[in-house]
């Protein structure tokens, strides 16, 4: 099992552009969750789905948007990047609800210049 | 709303020494996890905490659960260089769909 990957590792994107976070996962989770980690901060929950066809927003939602077509694949879009989207991004899932262990991509390292 | 919360944000210990980090939810807690993240990396799940006054111990990290279910604690005995990094709690949030982590103490040790 790969468990959760992410792609890319790495991008740097100019003010306005935007791009697709890709997440995949082969565990069969159902639940899928997008996080922004800025530099020494702690986890901050974008979206999450708890099934496919199923999305819901977290803490910090805009600016981002999300789809879940297959159980497998949660990818996060970014519309008109801002400097303030810089971050890291992780993406996780959990077999159910969050009372199980969420396994953590490698994240994607995004600056906004 | 719900938060959690974590001190202290930092520490730097000589290796040997003890560390301990505290988790502080501003509501019970169903459970509480604990996620190890090391510089560069990713969060990893160390354990989780269900019962009232739970304790459960991996190796040199002990692991309490507060009696009220609204703290939580890992204790970390005789550091060493490999116990870098930082580490998160996080319980659920409204809704049970979702957790919601601490801001994370970030663990120095020096050699």
């Amino acid at each position: 099992n790969a468990g959760v990957t992410q792609t890319p590792k790495f991008r740097i994107l100019k003010i306005g552009q935007s791009m697709t976070l890709q997440c995949t996962q082969d565990m069969n989770h159902n639940y899928m969750y997008w996080y922004r980690q800025d530099p020494g901060m702690g986890l901050k929950l974008i979206y999450y789905s708890v099934g496919a066809g199923i999305t819901d927003k977290g803490e910090v939602p805009n600016g981002y948007n999300v789809s879940r077509s297959t159980t497998e694949d949660f990818p996060l879009r970014l519309e008109l990047a801002a400097p303030s989207q810089t971050s890291v991004y992780f993406c996780a899932s959990s077999q159910t609800s969050p009372g199980y262990e969420q396994f953590f991509g490698p994240g994607t390292r995004l600056t906004v210049l | 709303g719900q938060q959690v919360m974590q001190i202290p944000q930092y520490q730097h210990v000589q290796e040997g020494e003890d560390f301990t980090t505290y988790c502080n939810s501003s509501t019970t807690l169903s459970n509480i996890q604990w996620y190890k993240q090391r510089p560069g990396g990713h969060p990893v799940f160390l354990i989780q905490l269900v019962k009232s006054g739970e304790v459960k111990k991996q190796k040199r990290l002990t692991f309490q659960f507060g009696e009220a279910k609204k703290n939580s604690s890992l204790h970390i005995t005789a550091t060493q260089t490999t116990d870098v990094g930082t580490y998160f709690c996080a319980g659920p949030a409204g809704g049970y769909n979702k957790l919601i982590f601490g801001a994370g103490t970030r663990l120095a040790v020096h050699p």
